[in-house]
C-alpha cells in the first residue's frame, strides 16, 4: 500500500523566516513528487513538482527530492503571512493514470 | 496553466436524493479525470479514475452504484452521488490530466452537504 506521510503540524514560523515542510513516501518505486497548497475550504493549487533527486527552485520556493532516503522537501524562503494554509506532498508511482497518493497535509502558520 | 472547471461549488440536499457534479476541461483535453472526496482535515482520497470513452475504475471500498461516473468526451466527466445520504456530506474535487506524465490539474470543488 502507497503511504504518503506528513507532520500535521501546525508548524508556526515568523514572517520572514524560512518554512520547512517535509514528507516521506512508501513506494520506492515513486516517479513524480508535488507540493500543493490549499487554503481552508478550497481545492488544492499545484506549487512545486520535482521528478529528479536534488534542489528546484521557483521563485520563492525551493523542491528537495531524496529518492535513496524516499523524502521530499518544501522550503518557503522569506514567509508571508499569505503562505499561511495546509500544504500537501502527493506522489505518483506511475505504471497508468492511477491518480496521485497524497499526504493528509501540514498546517502552516506564518507568524506577523 | 490549464483550467479545470467544477460546478456547482456548493450543494445542500435532502436524504435520498442525487446529486450530480460536473467537471470539464476547458482549455485541453483530458484523456483521464480522476474524483477525490476529502473529509474535514484530511487527506484528498482517491475514489475513482475515469478514462473517456471506457468505464471508470473505482478505488477499493468506492461503492460504484452510489458513486456514478460518466467520462463521455475528452473534457466533461460527471460524478453523481445517488441516494445521498448524511455521511456523503463532504468536499469533493476533480482533477484533469491531459496525457501520461502531464500535470494534474484541479476543479474548484464542490462541497456537499446531505441534510
Amino acid at each position: 500500500q502507497k503511504e504518503v506521510e506528513q507532520n500535521s503540524g501546525p508548524l508556526s514560523v515568523p514572517e520572514g523566516a524560512i518554512a520547512s515542510l517535509n514528507c516521506t513516501y512508501s513506494d520506492r518505486g515513486s516517479q513524480s513528487f508535488f507540493w500543493y497548497r490549499q487554503y481552508s475550504g478550497k481545492s488544492p493549487e499545484l506549487i512545486m513538482f520535482i521528478y529528479s533527486n536534488g534542489d528546484k527552485e521557483d521563485g520563492r520556493f525551493t523542491a528537495q527530492l531524496n529518492k535513496a532516503s524516499q523524502y521530499v522537501s518544501l522550503l518557503i524562503r522569506d514567509s508571508q503571512p499569505s503562505d499561511s494554509a495546509t500544504y500537501l506532498c502527493a506522489v505518483y508511482s506511475g505504471g497508468g493514470a492511477d491518480g496521485l497518493t497524497f499526504g493528509k497535509g501540514t498546517h502552516l502558520i506564518i507568524q506577523p | 496553466g490549464a483550467v479545470v472547471s467544477q460546478h456547482p461549488s456548493r450543494v445542500i440536499c435532502k436524504s435520498g436524493t442525487s446529486v450530480k457534479i460536473e467537471c470539464r476541461s476547458l482549455d485541453f483535453q483530458a484523456t483521464t479525470m480522476f474524483w477525490y472526496r476529502q473529509f474535514p482535515k484530511q487527506s484528498l482520497m482517491l475514489m475513482a479514475t475515469s478514462n473517456e470513452g471506457s468505464k471508470a475504475t473505482y478505488e477499493q471500498g468506492v461503492e460504484k452504484d452510489k458513486f456514478l461516473i460518466n467520462h463521455a468526451s475528452l473534457t466533461l466527466s460527471t460524478l453523481t452521488v445517488t441516494s445521498a445520504h448524511p455521511e456523503d456530506s463532504s468536499f469533493y474535487i476533480c482533477s484533469a490530466q491531459g496525457g501520461r506524465n502531464e500535470k494534474l490539474f484541479f476543479g474548484s470543488g464542490t462541497q456537499l452537504s446531505v441534510l
